[in-house]
C-alpha cells in the first residue's frame, strides 16, 4: 500500500530563514508526487508536482522540491521564507489520476 | 477562481440528524470525485471515490450506509452524513482531477453536538 511520511509536524522559523520539509513515500510503481499548501481557512493549493523528467521541480512562490528516487524522497525547499508562508504543507503521492495519499502535514509558522 | 465549489463551509448539527455536503465542479465535467476526511492534526484520509452514474467505492472501514454519496451528474457530487454523531465531527473535503493536478473544494467543517 502507498504511504507518505512527513517527519516534521511543526516547524517554526524566522523570516528569511531557509526551509526544508521532509517527505518520504513508499509505493511500488511509477509515482506522481505533489506538495500542497493550505493557508488558514482556504483551499488546498498545489505548490508543485513531479511526474517525470528533471527531478528538481520549481513551483509557485519560490518553492522547489527534489525527487530522489533512490531515497524515495521528495523534500520541499525554499531559500528564504516569509511571514506569508505560514500554513500547513502536505506531501502527496499517487498513481496517475487515482486517489492521492497524503502525508500527515507539516504546520509551518514563520515569525516576522 | 475555484474549480471546485463545496458547500457549506461550516455546519453544526444535532446528534441523530443528517447533513448534506455538496461539491460542484465549475466549468468542467468531473467524472470522478474523491471524498476525504481530515481529523484534527491528522492527514487527509480518503473515504470514498464516486463516479458519475455509478455506485461509490468506499475505503475500508468507512460505512457506506452512514456516508451516502451521490454523483448523479458530471458537475455535482454530494456526501450525506446520516444520523450524525459527535465522532463524525471532522473536516470533509472533495477533490477531482483536472488535466494534471487535483483540485479541491474549500472543505466543510462539520461539528455534531
Amino acid at each position: 500500500a502507498q504511504s507518505v511520511s512527513q517527519h516534521n509536524h511543526h516547524v517554526i522559523l524566522s523570516e528569511a530563514a531557509s526551509l526544508e520539509l521532509g517527505c518520504n513515500y513508499s509505493y511500488g510503481g511509477t509515482v506522481n508526487l505533489f506538495w500542497y499548501v493550505q493557508y488558514p481557512g482556504q483551499h488546498l493549493q498545489l505548490l508543485l508536482k513531479y511526474f517525470s523528467g528533471d527531478p528538481l521541480v520549481k513551483g509557485i512562490k519560490g518553492f522547489e522540491a527534489e525527487f530522489i528516487k533512490s531515497k524515495f524522497s521528495f523534500n520541499l525547499r525554499k531559500p528564504s521564507v516569509q511571514w506569508s508562508d505560514t500554513a500547513e504543507y502536505f506531501c502527496a503521492v499517487n498513481a496517475f489520476f487515482q486517489k492521492l495519499v497524503f502525508g500527515t502535514g507539516t504546520r509551518l509558522l514563520v515569525s516576522p | 477562481g475555484a474549480v471546485v465549489s463545496q458547500h457549506p463551509s461550516r455546519v453544526i448539527c444535532k446528534s441523530g440528524t443528517s447533513v448534506k455536503i455538496e461539491c460542484r465542479s465549475l466549468d468542467f465535467q468531473a467524472t470522478t470525485m474523491f471524498w476525504y476526511r481530515q481529523f484534527p492534526k491528522q492527514s487527509l484520509m480518503l473515504m470514498a471515490t464516486s463516479n458519475e452514474g455509478s455506485k461509490a467505492t468506499y475505503e475500508q472501514g468507512v460505512e457506506k450506509d452512514k456516508f451516502l454519496i451521490n454523483h448523479a451528474s458530471l458537475t455535482l457530487s454530494t456526501l450525506t452524513v446520516t444520523s450524525a454523531h459527535p465522532e463524525d465531527s471532522s473536516f470533509y473535503i472533495c477533490s477531482t482531477w483536472g488535466n494534471t493536478e487535483a483540485f479541491f473544494g474549500q472543505g466543510t467543517r462539520l461539528t455534531v453536538v
